[in-house]
């Protein structure tokens, strides 16, 4: 069956280390997306790639750095610049050309000790 | 900008109905998705309008208004596993995202559905 995997699920890590999360999917997706959420606030878009090879800046791509260098996967590092880590990640992913619906992954929760 | 805004809270009797609505300000604006989200989950997909009307599928129905900025959800025959974060979020599509979609999120709703 095709779908999103992002590893780890559960994540904790000192203060002032990087961390990478992955995400890897199997839809043939052109277009993956990376979102943070914290309680009582919605998903904010860290960054997305509509292409391999090219990605763009969301709202809050400060303190992160991704890269796409094949259509499957689309890595979220989390650098010791991001002042609150501390969140629930998700990976999406969509088909460029149709309604643009989002398919998620089961999201990884980062803690920061 | 995009600025999304639905209520943060809404409780329900089960087997009622209820309807969360959404007001939006987005820049580029060429369709409105309708999410669930249950505590520690992904979000799933529940609905997606783009030109105004009601679009209906079974207990579940959305609405949008261009016009007005406005759409919400109509949940019918609530049953308790209904109770969970409900989240709008306007498409929007431009130059500067190389004309690909970008989708901007509420903060949800947080649904409770009680006997």
């Amino acid at each position: 069956d095709g779908g999103i995997t992002q590893s780890p699920k559960y994540l904790f890590r000192k203060e002032g280390q990087n961390v990478t999360l992955s995400c890897e999917q199997n839809l043939n997706h052109d277009a993956m997306y990376w979102y943070r959420q914290d309680p009582g606030q919605g998903l904010r878009l860290i960054y997305y790639s509509q292409i391999v090879n090219d990605f763009q800046k969301g709202d809050i791509a400060e303190g992160y750095s991704v890269s796409r260098e094949k259509k499957e996967s689309f890595p979220l590092t989390v650098t010791s610049a991001q002042k609150n880590p501390t969140a629930f990640y998700l990976c999406a992913s969509t088909r460029a050309q149709n309604t643009g619906e989002l398919f998620f992954g089961e999201g990884s929760r980062l803690t920061v000790l | 900008g995009q600025n999304i805004d639905q209520p943060t809270e809404m409780t329900a009797t089960e087997g009622a109905i209820v309807q969360i609505n959404c007001t939006y300000q987005t820049s580029g604006f060429n369709g409105l998705f309708w999410y669930q989200q249950h505590a520690g989950e992904a979000p799933t997909f529940l609905s997606y309008n783009v030109l105004d009307g009601l679009e209906e599928k079974g207990r579940f129905s959305s609405f949008l208004s261009r016009s007005k900025g406005y759409s919400y959800l109509l949940l019918k025959e609530l049953q308790m596993k209904d109770s969970a974060s409900y989240l709008c979020a306007a498409k929007s599509a431009s130059i500067l995202t190389g004309g690909g979609n970008k989708l901007t999120f509420g903060t949800g709703t947080q649904l409770k559905v009680e006997l």
